[in-house]
């Protein structure tokens, strides 16, 4: 069954430092995989997403993620870490669904605190 | 472009009462999706419309939920009786079967159960 784990429940860094979060999936076929964020009372954004091609992605708000195929891992990092990053980050994969788009399987999620 | 609409954004109820949430997804997108997210979880696919069609519903608790997209736009979600356990955020989210196949959400409704 596909999967995704998010291990880092809570993660805290100081403003300027680099930032890693970590995520694994489970999916039998190549993945499509996406990373949200989701500011409190908000709904969810797109950072950034990998359907196939270059491992190694780019987002917006200065995020990438790079895809390791034999590790099963699409983690999620940003070279120098904003106060307004302070939010909640979720990994999911993508599930085919009936022969149409597919649905989108989540991760628990990591909350990120961002210390001045 | 207008993105995913939804209504209310807050709902309390007791329990045994009904509830409804409406949602209105992106201008051309045939594909919606309803999701809970509970408190501390990631959010769980409930159903998914390719246009008024139910593609995938295996999670829906039918014995209490259930949804429509009578005309394969806007869509209702309704909880009939609430449960504690139905505390939760509902995002709507829809997509475009061509392309990219990214899902867009609203801001989703707090529903709390008392």
């Amino acid at each position: 069954a596909q999967s995704v784990t998010q291990p880092d429940i809570h993660i805290t860094v100081s403003e300027g430092a680099s930032l890693e979060l970590r995520c694994n999936y489970s999916y039998g076929a190549t993945p499509y995989l996406f990373w949200y964020v989701q500011s409190p009372g908000q709904g969810l954004q797109l950072l950034l997403k990998y359907f196939s091609g270059d491992t190694l992605v780019q987002g917006i708000k200065g995020f990438e993620a790079e895809f390791k195929r034999s590790q099963s891992s699409f983690n999620l990092r940003k070279p120098s870490v904003h106060w307004s990053d302070a939010a909640e980050y979720f990994c999911a994969v993508g599930a085919w669904s009936g022969g149409a788009t597919n649905k989108l399987i989540f991760g628990t999620g990591t909350l990120l605190a961002v210390q001045p | 472009e207008a993105g995913v609409a939804q209504s209310p954004r807050y709902k309390i109820i007791e329990k045994r009462q009904s509830v409804a949430f409406w949602c209105n997804p992106i201008s051309g997108h045939a594909t919606l999706y309803w999701y809970q997210q509970i408190l501390g979880q990631g959010p769980k696919l409930l159903i998914q419309f390719q246009n008024n069609g139910v593609v995938d519903d295996s999670q829906l608790p039918k014995d209490r939920f259930s949804a429509e997209r009578l005309k394969g736009v806007d869509s209702t979600l309704k909880i009939q009786p609430a449960k504690l356990e139905d505390s939760a955020v509902y995002l709507c989210a829809s997509s475009s079967p061509r392309g990219s196949e990214t899902q867009y959400f609203g801001p989703g409704t707090r529903l709390l159960v008392l």
